[in-house]
């Protein structure tokens, strides 16, 4: 099983609706969650931390569920400029931090 | 404006060459890494530095040799390196290893010929 697995997509939403991604992972010791975004050959950028008690910044709702090892991107209205790759990001160890592939959004008008 | 700075941005190099990344970080951050992107695998993580001193390497090639001088400051030495070697090489940076979130240079997309 890898550490950290995501669906690579392609999602395509129309603009306004509602996505949600999930990610899971596999070592039951993480204690650090993260949601990154990374646009076409540019380097990942932070999108949001993911806390136990699930947050919610703007659009963006993370959301961590421990007992079945996932963590959950959900994205209201949808915009054009939120097409990008999602990148999970789990720390293993508390030493490093393991990156999933992605999952790609399209947004289209 | 990043807090992390890579350069070159793009390098181009024979098999035989050697050639240096560079990335200095401004967040005085404890802890850098060395990250590799191949197209549609997920970063690869090359090296970690805490502190200054390495404590881990991916099982990464000897071809690539890491150096960090000081908590700021971090290379990537390149020599004799194979095509399969092209990739966007990333450096990041974070205040304390694995636990806090890490911030990404905008990488050196390096093309091995």
């Amino acid at each position: 099983r890898k550490e950290v697995e995501q669906d690579p997509g392609p999602f395509n939403v129309p603009e306004g609706a509602t996505v949600a991604f999930n990610c899971t992972y596999s070592n039951s010791a993480s204690q650090s969650f993260f949601w990154y975004r990374q646009d076409c050959r540019k380097e990942p950028k932070l999108l949001m931390s993911v806390y136990s008690s699930g947050n919610e910044d703007g659009r963006f709702t993370a959301q961590l569920n421990r007992a079945s090892q996932y963590i959950s991107l959900l994205i209201r209205d949808s915009k054009l400029s939120d097409s990008a790759t999602y990148l999970c990001v789990v720390n293993a160890n508390t030493d490093k931090l393991i990156f999933g592939t992605g999952t790609r959004l399209q947004v289209f008008p | 404006e990043t807090g992390v700075t890579q350069t070159p941005r793009h390098l181009v190099m024979g098999m035989t060459n050697k050639k240096s990344l560079k990335c200095e970080q401004h967040l005085g951050h404890n802890a850098m890494y060395w990250y590799k992107q191949s197209a549609k695998k997920p970063l690869e993580l090359m090296f970690v530095y805490n502190f200054k001193e390495q404590t881990e390497n991916n099982s990464v090639p000897s071809r690539f040799s890491p150096e960090c001088p000081n908590s700021s400051h971090l290379f990537l030495h390149l020599h004799t390196l194979q095509p399969e070697d092209s990739a966007l090489y990333l450096c990041a940076s974070s205040q304390y290893r694995g636990t806090t979130e890490a911030f990404f240079g905008q990488g050196t997309r390096l093309t091995v010929v």
